[in-house]
């Protein structure tokens, strides 16, 4: 297994530019989610999913969006990208939700915007 | 605010030495986790621990959740220069399904050899 694998590692865009994140996973986990990890704030909830065809939002929504049409991918879209979008993202899987359930962390991507 | 408070924010340690990090919450946790992250690297997952007074351990490292579930500690007994690097407690805060699941900001750990 691959587990949770983030493409690219790194990124640099201009303000107002658009990309997308990528994010799969091989362990036909239902639930995955979109975090971002800026200093001292610890990891954030942006967005996520509980199965294919189901996303919500979480803490700190605002300027990206996500789909799931598939169990194994859930790309992040950031629309027009943000000096304060500079951080490093994380995608997560986990068999489902719920206190039992722990999430595998892909490696990241860091995501500079000048 | 933070949901889940860390200390301390970082930590330098010679080798050998035991030490120990808190993770605390003001609302009942239902489930805590620990995860160790290499600096550049995503999450590993450490423990997880559920009920009230539980106790857990791997390796050097022993978890425990408090009988209120509302604080947890992380003790490394005789640290290595391979425990290094920030340590993250999560926890599910139960409200809304799928959404909230939090982190504290973590604890960044040096050890000296």
């Amino acid at each position: 297994n691959a587990g949770v694998t983030q493409t690219p590692k790194f990124q640099v865009l201009k303000t107002g530019q658009s990309m997308t994140l990528q994010c799969a996973q091989d362990m036909n986990h239902e639930y995955m989610s979109w975090y971002r990890q800026d200093p001292g704030m610890g990891l954030r909830l942006i967005h996520y999913s509980v199965g294919a065809g189901i996303t919500d939002q979480g803490e700190v929504p605002n300027g990206y969006n996500v789909s799931r049409s598939t169990t194994e991918d859930f790309p992040l879209r950031l629309l027009s990208a943000a000096p304060s979008q500079t951080s490093v993202y994380f995608c997560a899987s986990s068999y489902s939700y719920g206190s039992s359930y722990e999430q595998y962390f892909g490696p990241g991507t860091r995501l500079t915007v000048t | 605010s933070q949901e889940l408070e860390q200390s301390p924010q970082s930590l330098i340690v010679q080798e050998g030495k035991n030490l120990t990090i808190n993770c605390t919450s003001s609302k009942t946790l239902y489930g805590l986790y620990w995860y160790k992250q290499k600096y550049g690297e995503g999450l590993i997952f450490l423990m997880m621990l559920q009920k009230g007074g539980e106790e857990k351990s791997h390796e050097k490292i022993t978890a425990k959740l408090d009988e209120k579930k509302q604080q947890s500690s992380l003790h490394i007994t005789a640290s290595q220069p391979s425990h290094a690097g920030i340590y993250l407690c999560g926890a599910d805060m139960g409200d809304n399904y799928g959404q909230n699941f939090v982190f504290g900001p973590g604890t960044r750990l040096s050890v000296l050899p």
